[in-house]
């Protein structure tokens, strides 16, 4: 079975330009979480969406909006981009809210 | 004050050694707890959850103290392929994993 896939996988943009990364869960999750991890850090909560609906934000700016599509995939949608949002953004998703969560392998993004 | 807090390592050990770290929370209604590794430059991968009577997988072992909010996680017998960032993480609500910084550990030949 196919674990989380995201894409893209890598990604450069410049300050100012918009981005959308996707993902796309284990078949039968229906919980989908974000996270942006910077190096030397652990993953920071971003989002949470369970049956297409958000059920929690993490300290984020407002640049930062995601959602769930009925198939539970998932778009992450970060505008305005600052030099700081150079990170890996992880997509997770669980059977349910609460439960363990799986990662898919990132998308690595770089703003020059 | 972090939510969740790790002693950054890094932890050298050398092969058949035990090793042994904590990480400690701040929520204490935080509900559920586990252990996630994570390669360099890869994603974290699920390695245990830790139950409040403490647990074992293989040769892992995780400890739950409620009453001093901490997690521990020994390793046994340590194998070159332990080397890795091992990340503690905290469910407060059903929603948000709060994860720390990782331990780094390496084991040498």
């Amino acid at each position: 079975d196919a674990g989380v896939t995201q894409s893209p996988t890598h990604l450069i943009k410049t300050r100012g330009q918009h981005v959308t990364l996707r993902c796309s869960p284990i078949s039968g999750h229906k919980s989908v979480s974000w996270y942006q991890q910077v190096l030397g850090q652990g993953p920071q909560f971003i989002f949470q969406y369970y049956e297409k609906e958000e059920r929690g934000r993490g300290n984020f700016p407002d640049r930062f909006s995601a959602r769930q599509f009925p198939n539970y995939s998932s778009e992450l949608n970060v505008n305005a981009l600052l030099l700081g949002d150079s990170a890996l953004y992880l997509c997770a998703s669980s059977l349910y809210a609460g439960q363990p969560q799986h990662f898919g392998d990132g998308t690595r993004l770089s703003i020059l | 004050r972090k939510e969740v807090e790790q002693d950054p390592g890094p932890f050298n050990v050398p092969e058949g050694a035990t090793v042994a770290f904590n990480c400690t929370y701040s929520n204490s209604a935080s509900q559920s707890f586990f252990w996630y590794r994570q390669d360099c430059r890869k994603e974290p991968k699920l390695l245990m959850s830790v139950y409040s009577s403490g647990n074992e997988d293989g040769r892992f072992t995780a400890q739950l103290n409620r009453a001093s909010q901490y997690i521990s996680l020994l390793i046994r017998d340590s194998k070159l392929s332990d080397s890795a960032t091992y990340l503690c993480v905290v469910n407060k609500d059903d929603y948000k994993l709060s994860f720390g910084a990782g331990t780094t550990v390496t084991v040498r030949a």
